[in-house]
């Protein structure tokens, strides 16, 4: 069964910083792997979407990388701002399923 | 992307009584539509898979006649929750397949806050 994992729980960093949010799943045999915002109390944004053939999507100061063979992902977030405030989930495909989540990092960025 | 609406976005009820959770695709058909559920602090957990016209499929753990789900349209699928108790009160997302994103990409609705008193 697939389990995802992310590391930290939660962490916080001042304006700024660049900051990498860790993911690892149990089972590399992915389709795709999605990483979400969660704003408190709301629904989910979607970020990035990395199909298994990709190593990495960038989208403004987001990066996402993707190493399938070892179960690993993560989002680097560049020159940290208060309104990425928020927590992040990252979330596999595998085929014919629906996306498996990960309990989320907590992000704090303090002005 | 898909536009994904839900009805209510919150709803506060009494223990005991049912709940009923709309989950429309705005701009496409949807041929499968996912439910989730978040309690406070923890990720989303996926409840059923729910197909247009056909059962749906429930995961391990998740009673198909508590929760009951109905998908007639490619367009609108429901989520009731049968007597309702204090331990339902959850956050409850649904989610759709398909739009411009293609079939790999899932579209999330805004969710829906249920509170059993």
């Amino acid at each position: 069964k697939q389990e995802v994992t992310q590391i930290p729980a939660a962490l916080s960093v001042p304006e700024g910083e660049n900051l990498v949010l860790n993911c690892s799943f149990t089972d590399s045999a992915i389709y795709n792997l999605q990483w979400f915002r969660q704003d408190p109390g709301k629904g989910l944004t979607s970020l990035l979407l990395i199909q298994s053939s990709q190593r990495e999507q960038t989208s403004g100061r987001l990066n996402a990388s993707l190493d399938k063979s070892s179960g690993r992902s993560t989002l680097y977030i560049a020159a940290s701002q208060p309104g990425d405030s928020a927590t992040y989930l990252c979330a596999v495909r595998q085929a014919g399923t629906a996306l498996i989540f990960g309990k989320g990092t907590t992000l704090s960025v303090s002005s | 992307g898909a536009v994904v609406s839900q009805h209510p976005s919150r709803v506060i009820c009494k223990s005991g009584t049912s709940v009923k959770i709309e989950c429309r695709s705005l701009d496409f058909q949807a041929t499968t539509m996912f439910w989730y559920r978040q309690f406070p602090k923890q990720s989303l957990m996926l409840m059923a898979t729910s197909n247009e016209g056909s059962k749906a499929t429930y995961e391990q753990g998740v009673e198909k006649d508590k929760f009951l789900i109905n998908h007639a349209s490619l367009t609108l699928s429901t989520l009731t929750v049968t007597s309702a108790h204090p331990e339902d009160s959850s956050f409850y997302i649904c989610s759709v397949t398909g739009g411009t994103g293609g079939t790999d990409t899932q579209y999330f609705g805004p969710g829906t806050r249920l509170t059993v008193l």
